[in-house]
């Protein structure tokens, strides 16, 4: 019963370098989704994937970009890290049928320095 | 775009006894999907309970329940006997029924609630 499978749980980065988060869900889900989590603003949506070979910009996208790799993987990277990108991030996944909810990996606590 | 305000950022309530978080939206559709998620220390993201805009009854889910005002644009959770689990933050989303948009779910800033023994 993995579910949403996201890696690493931690990371610390220096300004200007690059990291890639990975997601990985086992549900057969057609839709994934990258969200960030800060205090006192909950989740907002970073990029989404409707589908295996789409993406799509949600509400912060500036400064990541993403890769469906395949139905079950999406990937979000920075390629050069702000401290203004500290943050929790978590993947998210659900079948397009309504009202599925969204199904979410356990976050990545990323903090750059 | 739609938003989703919760006005309490922390509640606290005895063991046992219940409680009310509240929660608005702002939207001009008709047609939509409202949901309450738990997220305990954690991190995890929990569905705790869901409403479709297009149901008058609101929905319950053991102890937990919600209020729907449509008109009011208002989607409160009610937990009842209230226990030490239940301690957590508290994140009403809103997600629209339309074509593309339907991807897109918008948070609430949580609402931190706190189970006293």
């Amino acid at each position: 019963n993995a579910g949403v499978t996201q890696t690493p749980k931690f990371q610390v980065l220096k300004t200007g370098q690059s990291m890639t988060l990975q997601c990985a869900q086992d549900m057969n889900h057609n839709s994934m989704y990258w969200y960030r989590q800060d205090p006192g603003m909950g989740l907002r949506l970073i990029y989404y994937s409707a589908s295996e070979g789409t993406t799509d910009k949600g509400e912060v996208p500036n400064g990541y970009n993403v890769s469906r790799l395949n139905k079950r993987e999406f990937s979000l990277r920075l390629e050069s890290a702000a401290p203004s990108q500290t943050s929790v991030y978590f993947c998210a996944s659900s079948e397009v049928r309504y009202p599925q909810p969204q199904h979410f990996g356990d976050g990545t606590r990323l903090s750059i320095l | 775009a739609q938003t989703v305000t919760q006005s309490q950022p922390e509640m606290s309530v005895q063991e046992a006894e219940t409680v009310t978080l509240s929660c608005t939206y702002d939207t001009s559709e008709s047609d939509y999907y409202l949901f309450w998620y738990k997220q305990p220390p954690s991190r995890q993201m929990i569905l705790v309970i869901r409403q479709e805009a297009y149901k008058q009854q609101n929905a319950t889910e053991n102890r937990f329940s919600v209020n729907f005002q449509k008109a009011a644009k208002s989607f409160s959770l009610k937990i009842s006997d209230s226990q030490l689990g239940d301690a957590a933050m508290y994140f009403c989303a809103y997600r629209s029924a339309r074509g593309v948009l339907n991807n897109d779910m918008r948070f609430g800033a949580g609402t931190r609630l706190t189970v006293k023994p």
